[in-house]
């Protein structure tokens, strides 16, 4: 059972433009999400993360968003650069486990062409 | 601080082989994960550690699979024996376990294939 879904597995854009990339989860006791960053033959590096007492966050060109009566966030990326390109996972944690269990969606593969 | 060191890079083996995956977590975590990335599951934990003590093995898929970590700059994930459909990209991830929020620190990458 997928309590993270990412239904996008790809995801183009063109350079300049925004990128908006979803995540729907089914726990209803998650209260903090993360994206992570992948690019190939590397490990995933954290990018940004919310808490369930925001609806917003900010940092640089990445905004995630956290709308928790529809179970959904999403990471806008404005503007989009071709460096951008690479695979994001949104994953979820609840404070029952010490927010240590992350639970990662499947990915969407971003490309970002000039 | 040179990160979260993982070895082999790249493992090819096969069927009925043991397969030992090593891994360095950054110096000062107390916190150490297991991951298995496969293009259907994403990224699933498999185990993690608290303080060399595990915690949480409940994303192990089988008895074939085991994980140890020894002290606290070490730890090992074995599969004995494997088979292919084991074939996989297993991370291991480190962080500091205190209050608040947990981001984890991410090492290379081990690409398992299992002939």
């Amino acid at each position: 059972d997928q309590q993270v879904k990412q239904n996008s597995p790809s995801l183009s854009v063109q350079e300049g433009r925004i990128s908006i990339l979803n995540c729907d989860y089914t726990n209803s006791m998650f209260d903090y999400f993360l994206w992570y960053k992948k690019y190939p033959a590397e490990g995933p590096t954290f990018l940004i993360s919310i808490s369930s007492i925001k609806d917003k966050n900010e940092d640089g060109r990445f905004t995630v968003f956290l709308n928790k009566s529809a179970k959904h966030l999403s990471l806008h990326i404005v503007p989009s650069q071709p460096g951008d390109s690479a695979v994001y996972f949104c994953a979820a944690s609840a404070q029952y486990t010490g927010f240590q269990k992350l639970v990662f969606g499947t990915g969407t593969r971003l490309l970002v062409s000039p | 601080d040179a990160g979260v060191i993982q070895s082999p890079r790249h493992e090819v083996t096969e069927m009925g082989q043991e397969v030992t995956l090593r891994c360095k977590p950054i110096s000062g975590h107390n916190s150490l994960f297991w991951y298995r990335q496969t293009m259907m599951r994403g990224l699933e934990l498999l185990i993690y550690f608290n303080n060399n003590v595990p915690i949480d093995d409940s994303g192990m898929p089988e008895d074939r699979f085991s994980a140890k970590m020894p002290n606290a700059s070490f730890s090992t994930l074995k599969i004995q024996p494997s088979e292919p459909r084991d074939s996989a990209v297993y991370f291991c991830a480190s962080s500091f376990y205190g209050t608040g929020a947990n981001v984890l620190t991410f090492g290379a990458g081990s690409r398992l294939t299992v002939l």
